[in-house]
């Protein structure tokens, strides 16, 4: 198993561009997380699936918008990048009360 | 509110001297505690939780973590630290009941162990 794969690795955006960040587990699991990671304050849950065709909010959801079409697939929408989404973004998925985490995408808002 | 607290930023050990984490949380009701690694430039990965039962945990790579009600604790330990378990270290929270989804996590503390 690969496990959670996330693409691209690295992006730098203009303020105003759109991106996906792309998000597959091959685990066959329900749960998948969308996170980010800001220096010293740990991760924050932007949004969050229980299973194909359904989403919820997290803590922080404004600026992204998600969609599962699949169990697989997860990706994450930012329409207008702000500088303030300058960050680290992980994806996850779980079995049970473990997570599983991708191995993060780093991007950058100039 | 549920919250976690790491009350360290950085934890530094000499190698082969135990080494303590500390984590303390805020929910309603019993929770289910865990923990997390971050190698540099990667995803976190799953070292232990607590559920229910034994207070004492282990987990992988030597890692243990006793859970503490009264003192609402869940603090990491190991006896003998190693040059390789320096890396950050996250401890999350979820109320029972609570969707798999609001996991909280704290702010990470970073464990440096110098040989």
């Amino acid at each position: 198993n690969a496990g959670v794969t996330q693409t691209p690795k690295f992006r730098i955006l203009k303020i105003g561009q759109s991106m996906t960040l792309q998000c597959t587990q091959d685990m066959n699991h329900n749960y998948m997380y969308w996170y980010r990671q800001d220096p010293g304050m740990g991760l924050k849950l932007i949004y969050y699936s229980v299973g194909a065709g359904i989403t919820d909010k997290g803590e922080v959801p404004n600026g992204y918008n998600v969609s599962r079409s699949t169990t697989e697939d997860f990706p994450l929408r930012l329409e207008l990048a702000a500088p303030s989404q300058t960050s680290v973004y992980f994806c996850a998925s779980s079995w049970g009360n473990e997570q599983f985490f991708g191995p993060g995408t780093r991007l950058t808002v100039l | 509110a549920q919250s976690v607290a790491q009350p360290e930023d950085q934890v530094n050990v000499a190698e082969g001297n135990p080494l303590t984490v500390k984590c303390t949380y805020s929910v309603s009701g019993n929770p289910y505690l865990f923990w997390y690694v971050q190698y540099p430039n990667r995803g976190l990965q799953f070292l232990l939780k607590y559920i229910t039962g034994d207070n004492l945990v282990k987990g992988s790579y030597g890692f243990e973590a006793e859970f503490n009600k009264s003192q609402t604790s869940f603090h990491l330990k190991k006896p003998s630290a190693l040059v390789s378990d320096s890396a950050l270290y996250f401890c999350a929270v979820r109320a029972v009941g609570g969707s798999q989804g609001n996991l909280i996590f704290g702010k990470g503390t970073k464990l440096s162990v110098k040989p």
